[in-house]
């Protein structure tokens, strides 16, 4: 099956720091999507981006399909960025997930 | 509208009781998944339904592990008979035109077997 590689696995910043944090398939994908897992847990959905590029206040994702990667840009990072970012990919009516970049941000 | 609701919250139980898991997705959208996360495994597809109909349920671990639809609006997922190792979060999403459609997930269900 299609494998889903984030990276990095972790990151700690500094607040006010940007970050890129990337998500490449081994197979190509209909679609992805871009998640935030916060730190209580909850699932917030970021982009639906199959590819293109898309933007949404400090956050923006490009996904390039043709190379089956996707990146995930946060700039100007607050605190309340911190937790686990996931990218999964749609394929064959399966939605894999990777394993996550886990974001720390310090006051 | 409300999002994905869950039910419960959490869950505590002791080692061999039924679990059911509930799950109310978003006016409308007509696929459902039960997902499952654990430290080790990370986020898994249990099951997803399409029309109330279970389409791929290849991910449900063993047999102890059922889910239903009966209308548009409810799921449970039932764990008969629960073990320590089922302790996980299950997460509820349902997406409005299939599989292929940006998902919405519910806030979990935190379930800790005894």
């Amino acid at each position: 099956g299609i494998q889903v590689e984030q990276s990095p696995p972790d990151l700690i910043l500094q607040e006010g720091a940007n970050s890129t944090l990337r998500c490449n398939f081994s197979d190509s994908v209909n679609n992805l999507q871009w998640f935030h897992q916060n730190p209580w847990g909850q699932l917030i959905n970021l982009f639906y981006i199959p590819s293109g590029t898309k933007q949404n206040g400090r956050l923006s994702a490009t996904t390039v399909a043709t190379e089956r990667y996707s990146l995930l840009y946060i700039s100007s990072s607050q605190t309340t960025d911190s937790g686990v970012y996931f990218c999964a990919g749609y394929r064959d009516d399966k939605i894999i997930f990777g394993k996550g970049t886990r974001l720390h941000i310090l006051p | 509208d409300a999002g994905v609701i869950q039910s419960p919250r959490h869950e505590v139980t002791e080692m061999g009781q039924e679990v059911t898991l509930r799950c109310k997705p978003i006016s409308g959208h007509n696929s459902l998944f039960w997902y499952r996360q654990t430290m080790m495994r990370g986020l898994e597809l249990l099951i997803y339904f399409n029309n109330n109909v279970p389409i791929d349920d290849s991910g449900m671990p063993e047999d102890r592990f059922s889910a239903k639809m009966p209308n548009a609006s409810f799921s449970t997922l039932k764990i008969q008979p629960s073990e320590p190792r089922d302790s996980a979060v299950y997460f509820c999403a349902s997406s409005p035109l299939g599989v292929n459609t940006e998902a919405f997930f519910g806030q979990g269900t935190r379930l800790t077997v005894v």
